[in-house]
């Protein structure tokens, strides 16, 4: 069964430094990926989503994630993390089941800014 | 374009009661999903809806959950009765054909069961 791993729960950076949100998936098949951002009180919004060819997708808000599938890994990264960035970060697999497609989620990563 | 609209955003009930989530997703789009998120978790599907058949329940609680989309827009999601471990946020989200794999999330219902 299809499964994603966020090892990280929370994760602190000063404003201005450099991120990086792992990921870890597990699917037999070639995966599509995403990362989906929460704000407090918030539904989830699409950052940027891996389907197939470059394996360095870009994303909105200047962020960006790498595909690897030898270490079955798609760890997002910014350059210079906004205050604004603080908050909960999800990636999530899509897998098949029959005629459905769905989304497995990981447990997320909570993003805290320091100024 | 609109985008996933769900009410109420927020419900407190006491355990025993029912409480029902109204959710409408984005114009055109034919497949709806309600998830269930709790505190510290990622979002759990619950109910997955193609147009107005069900394609997957395999993990909604149908001893307490019920899901209906009749006219194939919008959707109700009903728990009777409600435990104190259904606290939880439920999220909406829909797609279309064209967009894929790409779901786009409603704002989500808070409920807090006491």
């Amino acid at each position: 069964a299809q499964s994603v791993t966020q090892p990280d729960i929370h994760i602190t950076v000063s404003e201005g430094a450099s991120l990086e949100l792992r990921c870890n998936y597990s699917y037999g098949a070639t995966p599509y990926l995403f990362w989906y951002v929460q704000s407090p009180g918030q539904g989830l919004q699409l950052l940027l989503k891996y389907f197939s060819g470059d394996t360095l997708v870009q994303g909105i808000k200047g962020f960006e994630a790498e595909f690897k599938r030898s270490q079955s890994s798609f760890n997002l990264r910014k350059p210079s993390v906004h205050w604004s960035d603080a908050a909960e970060y999800f990636c999530a697999v899509v897998s098949s089941s029959g005629s459905a497609r769905q989304l497995t989620f990981g447990s997320g990563t909570q993003l805290t800014v320091l100024p | 374009e609109a985008g996933v609209a769900q009410s109420p955003r927020y419900k407190i009930i006491e355990k025993r009661q029912s409480v029902a989530f109204w959710c409408n997703p984005i114009s055109g789009h034919a497949t709806l999903y309600w998830y269930q998120q709790i505190l510290g978790q990622g979002p759990k599907l619950l109910i997955q809806f193609q147009n107005n058949g069900v394609v997957d329940d395999s993990q909604l609680p149908k001893d307490r959950f019920s899901a209906e989309r009749l006219k194939g827009v919008d959707s109700t999601l009903k728990i009777q009765p409600a435990k104190l471990e259904d606290s939880a946020v439920y999220l909406c989200a829909s797609s279309s054909i064209t967009s894929g794999s790409e779901q786009y999330f409603g704002p989500g219902t808070r409920l807090t069961v006491t």
